[in-house]
């Protein structure tokens, strides 16, 4: 009964492809979010969905592109992958925003060669 | 703007001794404040959380805040660590008036010694 699900776990690819990675939620939460971790252990904003909206955009390059077919997914396509991509990223979600708990998938570690 | 600071990037206990992990926040309206912690390849997991009403919280695995207005502080503790407690832990403020985004502090490593 996983709440927050991401695949893959893992994802090495090479310089200049695109890539996809899927999260799914069966919490019923209204809200989802993309984080990257940088090997520092730095949590970043992405982005943020509420009810399928895009909510949070933080500035980041527009390769980067989410969608969100309904309220229970949110996916992350990266175009033209670059070596400093290379991170951990995770979903999350919530019932609404900001003020109520974030629940974290198990994260995608993107490693760009 | 909302900022969170955690002093110390690492933090080092002896087995059975006190953890005490600071976390700072910046805000000008009343904050909601979160701990989570991570563990080595995993996600965030939440510890404890404070809204509103009492300012000393109770998590889960032993762990507890304090929410010290004056202050701005809102330091995690735990009374006797474990050889499990060995983690990454994430501070985190939320508006709670606009009901905007999280503010993640750096995290602070926590490592237990024998």
């Amino acid at each position: 009964d996983t709440a927050v699900s991401q695949t893959p776990k893992y994802l090495v690819t090479q310089m200049g492809n695109d890539k996809s990675i899927k999260c799914e939620q069966n919490l019923g939460h209204d809200t989802m979010y993309w984080y990257k971790q940088d090997s520092k252990k730095f949590l970043k904003i992405m982005f943020s969905y509420n009810n399928k909206e895009l909510i949070i955009n933080e500035t980041v390059p527009n390769r980067f592109s989410p969608k969100s077919p309904d309220k229970a997914h949110l996916n992350l396509h990266i175009n033209s992958l670059e070596l400093g991509d290379s991170a951990v990223y995770f979903c999350a979600s919530s019932r609404g925003q900001g003020t109520y708990e974030q629940y974290f998938g198990p994260g995608t570690r993107l490693t760009v060669t | 703007a909302q900022s969170v600071t955690q002093l110390g990037s690492h933090v080092s206990v002896s087995e059975g001794a006190l953890v005490l992990l600071r976390c700072n926040y910046s805000s000008s309206v009343p904050p909601y404040l979160f701990w989570y912690v991570q563990y080595p390849n995993q996600g965030l997991q939440l510890l404890l959380k404070y809204t509103t009403g009492a300012t000393l919280v109770k998590g889960i695995n032993g762990f507890e805040a304090e929410f010290k207005k004056s202050e701005t502080s809102f330091h995690l503790t735990k009374p006797s660590a474990h050889m499990s407690d060995a983690a990454e832990y994430f501070c985190a403020v939320s508006e709670a008036l606009t009901g905007n985004q999280f503010y993640f502090g750096t995290g602070t490593s926590l490592t237990v010694i024998p």
